[in-house]
């Protein structure tokens, strides 16, 4: 079946501008996590939805940062003025429920802020 | 708060040879503990994980690792390295609050020579 999947795969913006990252969870997973991969670095935890709710939002940065899965599918990372510390791999994973499920991984959205 | 040291940013090996990927952890309550690899332009790929049933886990492509408590590790470990085995290892630990948040180190890349 279809994995995770996030687009764009890649995104080259302007300092200050607005952008969004979107993310496709394995159908049925109700569990989605945001992290963000920075150049040598391991993934960093952003936030965490359980359906349609955020459970769990204190990995973003600030309050630029924000997320919305309005119909507990599909994921929005939305990030505005934008600055060069933003760019990063952004990775979005989703797992079938709560506990210690096995979290599937997309691609990752690499962002680059110019 | 938990946190993984991996020691080694780079390993080499020989194709047939020993792999072993050092991981550490800092926990202050009883971990769950993953090891995912990341290939080139793809997500990361759960290699196995510990949650606190036997010590030593195996996972997929020949990979087990072993969770020794009073040392505080997770080492990974493959009996004899394939060149496709060459890819980028995450240790992580579960900071684990009714659902799998989990906190990253930085990586070991893993190069692999014939």
């Amino acid at each position: 079946g279809a994995g995770v999947s996030q687009t764009p795969s890649n995104k080259v913006t302007e300092k200050g501008k607005y952008v969004e990252l979107r993310c496709d969870p394995i159908s049925g997973h109700t569990a989605l996590y945001w992290y963000r991969q920075s150049l040598g670095q391991g993934p960093e935890f952003l936030i965490y939805f359980q359906g349609t709710g955020a459970a769990d939002d204190s990995g973003l940065p600030n309050d630029r940062f924000f997320a919305v899965r309005p119909e507990g599918s599909v994921s929005t990372l939305k990030i505005q003025r934008t600055e060069r510390g933003d760019s990063a791999v952004y990775l979005c994973a989703s797992s079938p429920g709560q506990g210690i499920d096995t979290q599937y991984f997309g691609p990752g959205t690499r962002l680059t802020v110019l | 708060a938990q946190s993984v040291t991996q020691l080694g940013s780079h390993v080499s090996v020989s194709e047939g040879a020993l792999v072993l990927l050092r991981c550490n952890y800092s926990s202050s309550v009883p971990p769950y503990l993953f090891w995912y690899v990341q290939y080139p332009n793809q997500g990361l790929q759960l290699l196995l994980k510990y949650t606190s049933a036997a010590t030593l886990v195996k996972g997929i492509n020949g990979f087990e690792a072993e969770f020794k408590k009073s040392e505080t590790s997770f080492h990974l470990t493959k009996p004899s390295a394939h060149m496709s085995d060459a890819a980028e290892y995450f240790c992580a630990v579960s900071e684990f609050g009714g659902y799998n948040k989990l906190i990253f180190g930085a990586g070991t890349r893993l190069a692999v020579h014939p």
